[in-house]
């Protein structure tokens, strides 16, 4: 079936520094992608989407680029801020899945001042 | 615009205790519904899912049981509660198939 995978983490990384966590995924057919973050204690929030191959999702300076050819959907920031400390999860939904939305594991970011 | 309440946000209750968790969305029509759970530490598990009143599909068999009386309203529930079933809770809605799935803010449930 389908799936997806991340990353493990935790990953901690210094304030300012460049931050990637990867994700791939396994499906049949053509499926969207997201990137949800949660903050300590509260629900997920959708952090940024890509519906088709080569489409890039963007949003308060998190990209990820929907890569077919990899089956990839890595998360980039080129600066990160100590505000940034979350838990991230990679995500698919496809037709073959039906009503379900497929999450990775999670990976825990940290970052230090 | 739409909106997801989850209530309550905490809760602590004694083992063999019933649970009546609540979800409910607000300014969409048929949305699809979710429950997660997420133990300490680790991933979401799906746990129901619903495509319309009184339609529930089970993930994990368990102690839990879900129900959708209204189109917006998602309860999930147990008659005796365990140790394991404490973690944290959450609710989500969708408007169809591929598209992404908003959540409420959960619902911390410790069973003591």
């Amino acid at each position: 079936g389908d799936s997806v995978t991340q990353m493990e983490g935790p990953v901690t990384l210094s304030e300012e520094a460049f931050l990637t966590i990867n994700c791939t995924y396994t499906a049949t057919g053509y499926p969207s992608l997201f990137w949800y973050v949660q903050y300590p204690g509260e629900g997920l929030q959708l952090l940024l989407k890509a519906t088709k191959a080569d489409d890039k999702g963007s949003n308060k300076g998190f990209e990820a680029t929907y890569r077919k050819e990899t089956t990839s959907f890595h998360l980039e920031k080129g600066s990160v801020q100590v505000s940034d400390s979350a838990v991230y999860f990679c995500a698919l939904s496809s037709y073959n899945q039906g009503e379900k939305l497929i999450f990775g594991q999670g990976t825990e970011l940290s970052v230090k001042p | 615009s739409q909106t997801i309440h989850q209530w309550p946000a905490t809760l602590v209750q004694p083992v063999g205790s019933p649970l009546s968790l609540e979800c409910t969305v607000e300014g969409t029509s048929n949305p699809n519904l979710y429950w997660y759970r997420q133990a300490a530490g680790r991933g979401l598990q799906l746990l129901f899912y619903s495509v319309g009143i009184g339609q529930i599909s089970s993930e994990v068999p368990q102690n839990l049981s879900a129900s959708r009386p209204q189109d917006r309203q998602f309860i999930l529930s147990s008659k005796k509660l365990l140790l394991s079933d404490s973690g944290f809770y959450l609710c989500a809605w969708r408007a169809q198939r591929n598209t992404e799935a908003f959540f409420g803010q959960g619902t911390r449930l410790t069973v003591v």
